[in-house]
């Protein structure tokens, strides 16, 4: 079975501060990865995807960046938090028919 | 404009009621729905999924659509205390740009017991 492992599981940060959230997936071979952010009770906002190691594609632009160093890996990161970056975010691989499994995701608070 | 319209914004049920949620595509590209539910502090998980007219139906779960309206909807018979959750409808492009996915803003589902 697959499974998707996010850390860390809430973070409290400066405005300012730099960020790294990662998410694992275990289970799955060449997984098309997503990240999304939510707001609080919020839709879900689709940011980056990535079909392949090394190749990542941007949804839409919110000062973040996203890396896929390994196949099973995917890292969003940025150097200067806004407080607009407050949120959900969640990791999502693709299923076959295009259904999102999503992670258990990580609360971010930018102070 | 958004391209996925859900309705209502919270809906409120007795238990052992029914629950109904709409949901209205503005673009013609878009014609593989999702319903998703997300319980607080958790992430999203796929109810069900219907990319053909008609009704689709699992267990409690009844989910309709019309590709000339662009509308699905999704019902839940005798609804459960556990079903209060916020429900999502979530639609792709077809093949050639499979990889973005927009969810509607959501339906608050309270089951009262």
């Amino acid at each position: 079975a697959q499974t998707i492992h996010q850390w860390p599981v809430a973070e409290i940060k400066a405005v300012g501060s730099p960020l790294s959230l990662g998410c694992t997936i275990k289970g799955k071979s060449s997984p098309n990865l997503y990240w999304y952010w939510q707001a609080t009770g919020g839709t879900l906002q689709q940011l980056f995807y990535s079909i392949t190691v090394g190749q990542v594609e941007s949804v839409v632009q919110l000062n973040l960046s996203a890396s896929r160093p390994k196949d099973d890996q995917f890292i969003l990161s940025t150097e200067k938090l806004l407080l607009s970056h407050s949120g959900f975010y969640l990791c999502a691989f693709r299923d076959w028919d295009y259904e999102q499994y999503f992670g258990p995701g990580t609360r971010l608070t930018v102070l | 404009q958004q391209k996925v319209q859900q309705s209502p914004e919270s809906l409120s049920v007795p238990e052992g009621g029914m629950a109904s949620f709409n949901c209205t595509s503005s673009d013609r590209n878009f014609q593989y729905f999702w319903w998703y539910r997300q319980h607080s502090g958790e992430g999203p998980k796929a109810l069900m999924s219907i990319f053909s007219d008609g009704d689709k139906k699992e267990g409690r779960f009844t989910a309709h659509l019309n590709k000339a309206s662009l509308h699905v909807s999704l019902h839940i018979r005798d609804s459960q205390p556990s079903d209060s959750a916020l429900y999502f409808c979530a639609a792709r492009e077809d093949d050639t740009n499979a990889y973005k996915v927009i969810f509607g803003k959501g339906t608050h589902l309270h089951v009262l017991p």
